[in-house]
């Protein structure tokens, strides 16, 4: 098993450019999450999703869009990326109901110019 | 106040010592522990797990939980390089609740 992976590993954005950010896991989890991760802030949720076709909003969902079209992945949108943005992203998923045990890809480092 | 709190560091200790890890946090609510461990440039990945107060152990790790104090320690004995990295807690109020992780801790086990 692969478990969760994120596609790309790194990018470098221009202010305004958008992209979207891919997250793919394997083990069947029903919950998936977003989050970004800066210095001195710690881990914070951007959107989480409780099953295929639903999405929700967490502690800063500002400036991002996702969308789970499958039950395996998760996809994180910018429609308009700002240097605030600058983060580096992980995504996440766990079981139904154990959501404490959450799984996480290794990351994707987005630079906003 | 934050709802949960952890110092940063860096803490560096040599190999061999005793290290202790804690985060304090607000909400009496909170009923699940977790530590995760995250290396350099890699995701989070869980370390222990703990429900209410009480003692957990795990090779060399070792979860405590105070709720009366609403204090959470982990513990690495005989702590080795490969220790070396940021140790996130995280809590919440019900299984199927949204996490709450502290900023990490980074820890340098030196040689």
């Amino acid at each position: 098993n692969a478990g969760v992976t994120q596609t790309p590993k790194f990018r470098v954005l221009k202010t305004g450019q958008s992209m979207t950010l891919l997250c793919a896991q394997d083990m069947n989890h029903e919950y998936m999450y977003w989050y970004r991760q800066d210095p001195g802030m710690g881990l914070r949720l951007i959107h989480y999703s409780v099953g295929e076709g639903t999405t929700a909003k967490g502690e800063v969902p500002d400036g991002y869009n996702v969308s789970r079209l499958k039950k395996q992945n998760f996809l994180l949108g910018l429609e308009s990326a700002a240097p605030s943005q600058t983060s580096v992203y992980f995504c996440a998923s766990s079981y139904v109901s154990g959501s404490n045990e959450q799984y996480f890809g290794p990351g994707t480092r987005l630079t906003v110019t | 106040q934050k709802e949960v709190e952890q110092d940063p560091g860096p803490l560096s200790v040599p190999e061999g010592a005793i290290v202790s890890l804690n985060c304090t946090y607000s909400n009496s609510a909170f009923q699940y522990f977790m530590w995760y461990r995250q290396y350099s440039r890699k995701g989070p990945e869980l370390l222990m797990y703990t429900y209410s107060s009480g003692n957990k152990e795990d090779g060399r790790f070792t979860a405590q939980v105070d709720k009366s104090s609403k204090y959470i320690s982990l513990f690495i004995r005989d702590s080795q390089p490969s220790d070396s990295a940021t140790y996130l807690c995280a809590m919440s109020a019900d299984r199927d609740d949204k996490i709450i992780f502290g900023k990490g801790t980074r820890l340098h086990i030196l040689p």
